[in-house]
């Protein structure tokens, strides 16, 4: 059965702090991969999605990076984090047009 | 361009009926229907692949008319596990890929 790791679960960054989030699928092949941020009480936005290796779509201009350097591999960057970049960041993956299916989240406080 | 919904919120006493709509401004190739609970990750409820499919599991379910570019999602004799905000995801295909944007999501709350 498939899987998604996400972590880690909770993270708390002064500003101007590097950012590194990872996010590992398991159990399926050339999955699409995404990165969603949700700010609290707010709805998911969409921040990167990727169809393949090295292949990064970006969705909003920002603060951030994403980088997909295994098929199964999705990392979420930044140099220099801004209090801005708080919220609650979900890896999700799919297989075209079928369900999606989110890791458990990574709560970022950037103080 | 992000998916409207309306309601942005309702409270239901156990046992009432919801409907939630969700509207897109461009053409659909399909839509998702999600739940998240406080704190959790978004939990899959359903995909609507055609226009005029409806699916229905246990007492939710869901339409979708492809050329108003709507669906509605409709909760029947609600139970407090349905209480969290639902959110609809319409599928745009780019020509390279097909990516998921969520709406703006409907917080429900059913009490006692």
């Amino acid at each position: 059965s498939q899987t998604i790791h996400q972590w880690p679960a909770t993270l708390v960054q002064p500003v101007g702090s590097p950012l590194s989030l990872e996010c590992t699928v398991e159990g399926t092949s050339n999955p699409n991969l995404y990165w969603y941020r949700q700010a609290a009480g707010r709805g998911l936005q969409l921040l990167f999605y990727s169809v393949g290796i090295g292949q990064i779509s970006s969705e909003v201009p920002q603060n951030l990076s994403a980088s997909r350097p295994q098929d199964r591999q999705f990392i979420l960057s930044s140099k220099k984090l801004l209090l801005s970049d708080s919220g609650f960041y979900l890896c999700a993956w799919d297989r075209g047009n079928s369900p999606l299916h989110f890791g458990n989240g990574t709560r970022l406080t950037v103080t | 361009q992000q998916p409207v919904q309306s309601p942005q919120a309702v409270i239901l006493r156990e046992g009432e009926d919801a409907v939630i709509n969700c509207s897109s401004s461009k053409a659909l190739y399909s839509v998702h229907w999600y739940r998240q609970k406080h704190g959790e990750a978004p939990v899959f409820l359903m995909i609507l692949l055609k226009g005029g499919e409806q699916k229905g599991h246990e007492k939710i379910s869901a339409s979708f008319n492809e050329k108003k570019q709507q669906s509605s999602l409709y909760l029947t004799a609600s139970q407090l596990s349905y209480s969290g905000t639902y959110f609809c995801g319409t599928v745009i295909y780019t020509g390279t890929a097909s990516k998921l944007t969520f709406g703006t999501g409907t917080r429900l709350q059913v009490t006692l």
